[in-house]
């Protein structure tokens, strides 16, 4: 049974910072991985999406990189901003034909101004 | 603007008593997601529909019902026999057919038990 899991929980930086979050899954049979963007309150914003056949994707300041066989991605933020606070969710899509996506329990992030 | 619309935003449920939630989306997705979030955790899926008139259970369907009478709505009813259902429960739809589209969301409807 696919698992990710995202550590730490909650992290904390000076504005400005550059930083990395991750997510570890425990099956590399993967179809494609998600990093999602929620504010309190709200729903998911889909931030990127990496087949798995990729390494990387990027838009913007972000840059989420994957590699399977160590069943670990990373989501790295450049330049950090206070608008950047919230909680950043990866998620992983099992297989080919998978409707479904395990999602890890996120990262509640806060950047001090 | 296209979109997935989740109402009401907050919803109180006394004992023994049926609710349901809406969702509808204009974006033209066959597939739609109904998602539980509890504090500190991440999404589970209730159910899922891939096409009007069929559903599947996802991990956690016990105690909630749907059903996908037309391809843009997909009401999610939480029944008496969900005893734990205090939680943010989250609507989402996404195409069928290309798996690397990512899925949509809607702003959630709060859960909490009066």
């Amino acid at each position: 049974k696919q698992e990710v899991t995202q550590i730490p929980a909650a992290l904390s930086v000076p504005e400005g910072e550059n930083l990395v979050l991750n997510c570890s899954f425990t099956d590399s049979a993967i179809y494609n991985l998600q990093w999602f963007r929620q504010d309190p309150g709200k729903g998911l914003t889909s931030l990127l999406l990496i087949q798995s056949s990729q390494r990387e994707q990027t838009s913007g300041r972000l840059n989420a990189s994957l590699d399977k066989s160590s069943g670990r991605s990373t989501l790295y933020i450049a330049a950090s901003q206070p608008g950047d606070s919230a909680t950043y969710l990866c998620a992983v899509r099992p297989h080919q034909g998978a409707q479904k996506l395990v999602f890890g329990q996120g990262t509640r992030l806060t950047i001090n101004p | 603007d296209g979109g997935i619309t989740q109402s009401p935003k907050y919803l109180f449920r006394k004992e023994g008593q049926n609710v349901t939630l809406s969702c509808e989306q204009n974006l033209n997705h066959d597939a739609m997601y109904w998602y539980r979030q509890d504090p500190g955790q991440g999404l589970r899926l209730i159910y899922y529909s891939q096409i009007v008139n069929d559903f599947q259970k996802g991990d956690i369907a016990e105690g909630y019902s749907v059903s996908r009478e037309k391809k843009e709505s997909f009401p999610l009813t939480v029944t008496s026999a969900q005893k734990n259902p205090t939680a943010f429960y989250l609507c989402a739809s996404s195409m069928v057919g290309d798996l690397n589209q990512p899925q949509h969301f809607g702003d959630g409807t709060r859960l909490s038990i009066l």
